[in-house]
């Protein structure tokens, strides 16, 4: 059963960079298929951000494109999520997410709460 | 960007109800690349359907999706507590993978 959990701090302040790690167990990344980051602001609708596959090749959200880093580390089975130069804008759940075949997704972490304010 | 237009935005039903909820596109979804969300309070959404009609291993029969092009359906043949929740259409036809703003299904 595969399961995804997000960690990383829950305030960020305006300006700085928000960062995300998703530790995944019962699948190793390097197997396959597309990991990946998905928001939701409070009380609104859901966003893709991007994802990533174990050998790196990335696809992001072009609305986020220059603001938003997805790495990955195989051996922690780990995959994380960069989002610079936040605003309150970016205050949102975010979700780490495993891809099914296309870009829907099959699982979903429990989603963590990010608040941006100084 | 492809838009997705959900309606209504909230229903009031009654357990035991059928319940039709429409999730309609700007323009054709990609070969009906359209995938449907459960979502409860706190809770991550919950994959439903996805290719417009496939259902998910484990999700009741009840549930069944339906469409093409631009207009799609999630029906749900007779409502139980438990399916009192938001849902969300996805489309993952084109970039950027886009969701609808969400129907909410409420007890009457």
């Amino acid at each position: 059963q595969v399961q995804l959990q997000e960690s990383g701090p829950g305030l960020v302040k305006p300006s700085e960079t928000l960062s995300l790690t998703c530790t995944v167990s019962g699948y190793p990344i390097s197997s396959g298929y597309y990991w990946g980051w998905i928001r939701q602001p409070p009380g609104k609708g859901l966003e893709w951000i991007g994802t990533i596959y174990h050998s790196g090749s990335t696809y992001y959200n072009p609305s986020l494109q220059s603001r938003a880093t997805i790495s990955v580390d195989t051996s922690k089975n780990q995959f994380s999520l960069k989002l610079s130069s936040v605003t309150a804008a970016d205050t949102a759940v975010y979700y780490c997410v495993r891809r099914g075949a296309f870009y829907y997704v099959a699982y979903w972490g429990q989603g963590t709460l990010v608040t941006v304010s100084s | 960007e492809l838009v997705l237009t959900q309606s209504p935005g909230t229903l009031s039903l009654s357990p035991g109800e059928r319940v039709t909820l429409s999730c309609r596109a700007s323009q054709s979804v990609s070969n009906n690349y359209l995938a449907w969300y459960q979502q409860k309070p706190g809770q991550a959404p919950r994959l439903l359907v996805y290719g417009a009609s496939t259902r998910v291993i484990g999700i009741p029969d009840r549930f069944s999706g339906s469409g093409s092009g631009t207009d799609f359906t999630l029906t749900i043949s007779r409502l139980e507590p438990e399916d009192f929740a938001v849902y969300y259409c996805q489309q993952y036809g084109s970039s950027p993978y886009t969701f609808g703003q969400g129907t909410k299904l409420e007890i009457k």
